[in-house]
């Protein structure tokens, strides 16, 4: 029930095409879903965020859907640039108890000119 | 505006040692999160800290491993008796005095090679 699945493991998208990550959570008492960013050797980086009083929000090329009634969020990351090659994990997190932020297991993006 | 600061970066241990890492919170974040990776694995909570005190340990093995997060200092995570199997990027996050700790802002991690 704490668990957040993450699909697909590894992506390839050519320059300027869309990559699309998608999450999965059980437990209804998350309330704030962040998707972070991480290069090789360095730490995760807080990219987008959402909660889930709405259904989309949008940060310049990288966007996050969000469906409450099926339990699923996703990271659209639109004009792909070789630059935004990274891992991406998505996270979910309770303000009401748990304090931990639980990651899903990532998604290794390449992005090729 | 230094961001959350771990040292050391690299770190090898030969198995029965002990391990000590440290983390900086930014400034003016009062609460710490230490998170593990394994290779080509999502991160892992380990325990939540606030000054002096351990909110949370319901990810910490239940041996070997400790924390502390005292009045003046770092922020230590601290594994005795190193073995293979700890062998991981350990990650500090921090976030602000209470009601937003969400937004957790990670350090650069100190990655542990246990010979």
């Amino acid at each position: 029930q704490q668990q957040v699945k993450q699909s697909p493991q590894s992506l390839i998208v050519q320059k300027g095409g869309i990559s699309i990550i998608n999450c999965a959570y059980e437990n209804t008492a998350f309330d704030y879903f962040p998707w972070y960013q991480q290069f090789p050797g360095k730490g995760p980086a807080l990219l987008i965020a959402i909660r889930p009083d709405v259904s989309e929000k949008k940060e310049g090329r990288f966007t996050i859907s969000f469906n409450k009634s099926a339990k699923q969020f996703s990271l659209h990351i639109m004009d792909s640039q070789p630059g935004d090659s990274a891992t991406y994990f998505c996270a979910a997190f309770s303000s009401g108890g748990y304090n931990k932020l639980i990651f899903g297991a990532g998604t290794r993006l390449a992005v090729h000119p | 505006n230094a961001g959350v600061m771990q040292n050391p970066r690299h770190l090898v241990r030969r198995r029965g040692q002990e391990a000590r890492l440290r983390c900086s919170p930014m400034k003016g974040h009062s609460h710490v999160y230490w998170y593990r990776q394994l290779p080509e694995e999502g991160l892992k909570f380990m325990v939540y800290l606030q000054k002096e005190n351990i909110i949370d340990e319901s990810g910490m093995p239940k041996e070997r491993f400790s924390a502390e997060f005292p009045k003046e200092g770092p922020s230590i995570l601290r594994i005795q008796q190193v073995v293979r199997g700890d062998s991981a990027a350990y990650f500090c996050a921090s976030s602000p005095p209470s009601g937003v700790a969400n937004e957790q802002f990670f350090g650069p991690g100190t990655r542990l090679t246990v010979l």
